[in-house]
């Protein structure tokens, strides 16, 4: 089946600094990978998508890139802001699965 | 509408009630999902729906759950005779078919007292 593992939170930064979220899968196929993002009090948002190896998705200064040999999509800023503090989750859908599977969730704080 | 929608935000409801959980998808969307986000849980998948028929009910966490969706669009959680352990927050999410890409919902928090 399919499962995603994204490393425990909370990631506690500073303002201005590099972010890095690992995120590693098991599919079977060839899956759609996606950030998540969870604002305080907010539903969930997608934040970036990638659907084929190689592949680099990218948003609000977020990027990931799909990789295929070490099945991973790690989830990289070059200088986090306070804003982006928030939950982030990692998942993916595979052509032969109707749902999304998520990771447990990555919180990060950013502080000024 | 412009997204996915759900009712109530907030619920709270005593131990043994019954509880129904409302979700209007985005306009055209076929596809409709629900998931349940427990605290230190995660999202945990629990229904999904290809129009109006839920070939999947596996991941219902009991007989105690049911979902129903009418005309393909507005969705239906009822959850009978709740539970402390049902206490989460509900997401709806719709795509524009199965296996594109999912918008949630705000969610319906339930606390179940």
């Amino acid at each position: 089946g399919n499962s995603v593992t994204q490393m425990e939170g909370p990631v506690t930064l500073s303002e201005e600094a590099f972010l890095t979220i690992n995120c590693t899968y098991t599919a079977t196929g060839y899956p759609s990978l996606f950030w998540y993002v969870q604002y305080p009090g907010e539903g969930l948002q997608l934040l970036l998508k990638a659907t084929k190896a190689d592949d680099k998705g990218s948003n609000k200064g977020f990027e990931a890139t799909y990789r295929k040999e070490t099945t991973s999509f790690h989830l990289e800023k070059g200088s986090v802001q306070v804003s982006d503090s928030a939950v982030y989750f990692c998942a993916l859908t595979n052509s032969g699965y109707s749902t999304l599977t998520f990771g447990k969730g990555t919180m990060l704080l950013v502080s000024p | 509408g412009a997204g996915v929608s759900q009712s109530p935000s907030n619920k709270v409801t005593e131990k043994g009630k019954d509880v129904e959980l409302r979700c209007d998808p985005i306009s055209g969307h076929t596809a409709l999902y629900w998931y349940r986000q427990s605290l230190g849980q995660g999202l945990e998948f629990l229904i999904y729906f290809q129009g109006n028929s839920a070939p999947d009910k596996s991941g219902l966490p009991s007989d105690r759950f049911s979902a129903e969706r009418t005309g393909g669009s507005v969705s239906t959680l009822t959850i009978q005779r709740t539970q402390q352990e049902d206490s989460a927050v509900y997401l709806c999410a719709s795509s524009e078919t199965l296996n594109t890409e999912a918008f949630f919902g705000q969610g319906t928090r339930l606390t179940v007292v």
